[in-house]
């Protein structure tokens, strides 16, 4: 099946800007999106991307897709206290999981005062 | 409010002990699907469901059943469970399957069988 990479943890200082890396192996994808996790809470869904796109900008989050490398990126501007929590990337498409759908196994993101 | 809803958050069992974990959502969605997390491993799919009454294994859905007899609902069942299944379960929905609309995930369910 089709797998989906990134690294399990990213430490930054509080103010600086964090960017999470993701590397995927679908040619066929068609979304990607993030997810944040919070100590003891589920999923929720931060950002997402077509795959026709290159960029998607929101607040202080931008998303970055090179399709060529399959390469997808996340940078927090200035990085929060509040954004200490774990980073899914995932990608839907037709090598995906069962579903269609794979997940990567998630980035820490620790936040140094 | 929008949301899909797990119970119980928290469920301590026995080997063999059957157990059910409900999934909710109140948002019509098509589709419904369950995840468990363990460390190191991230989220793996145990089953999904496009629809009432479909159903289709993800990639571990070896010790669990599933149903869905209504759109709102998709339990999660373990007939005998086992150590190997402690876990963080989430059910999640979406208004279409195969990664073409964002999931909504319910907060979890953790579970220990001892």
């Amino acid at each position: 099946g089709e797998d989906v990479e990134q690294s399990l943890f990213l430490s930054v200082r509080e103010g600086d800007s964090s960017v999470i890396n993701c590397t995927y192996t679908d040619s066929s994808s068609t979304y990607l999106y993030w997810y944040k996790q919070e100590p003891g809470a589920g999923l929720q869904l931060l950002t997402y991307i077509f795959s026709n796109m290159d960029m998607k900008q929101d607040q202080r989050l931008t998303v970055l897709l090179n399709k060529k490398d399959k390469h997808l990126s996340l940078r927090i501007a200035d990085t929060q206290t509040g954004d200490s929590a774990i980073y899914f990337c995932a990608e839907s498409g037709v090598g995906g999981g069962a579903d269609g759908l794979t997940f990567g196994k998630g980035t820490h993101l620790i936040i140094q005062p | 409010e929008a949301q899909v809803t797990q119970n119980p958050r928290y469920l301590i069992t026995v080997t063999g002990k059957k157990l059910t974990v409900t999934c909710s959502q109140n948002m019509n969605h098509e589709y419904m699907s369950w995840y468990r997390q363990d460390p190191g491993l991230g989220l793996r799919q145990i089953y999904y469901s496009m629809n009432v009454e479909v159903t289709d294994k993800g990639d571990v859905p070896e010790g669990y059943k599933v149903s869905r007899k209504e759109k709102r609902n998709f339990p999660l069942i373990l007939e005998s469970p086992s150590p190997n299944q402690t876990s963080l379960y989430f059910c999640a929905s979406s208004t279409q399957g195969q990664g073409a609309s964002p999931l909504h995930f319910g907060n979890g369910t953790r579970l220990t069988v001892t």
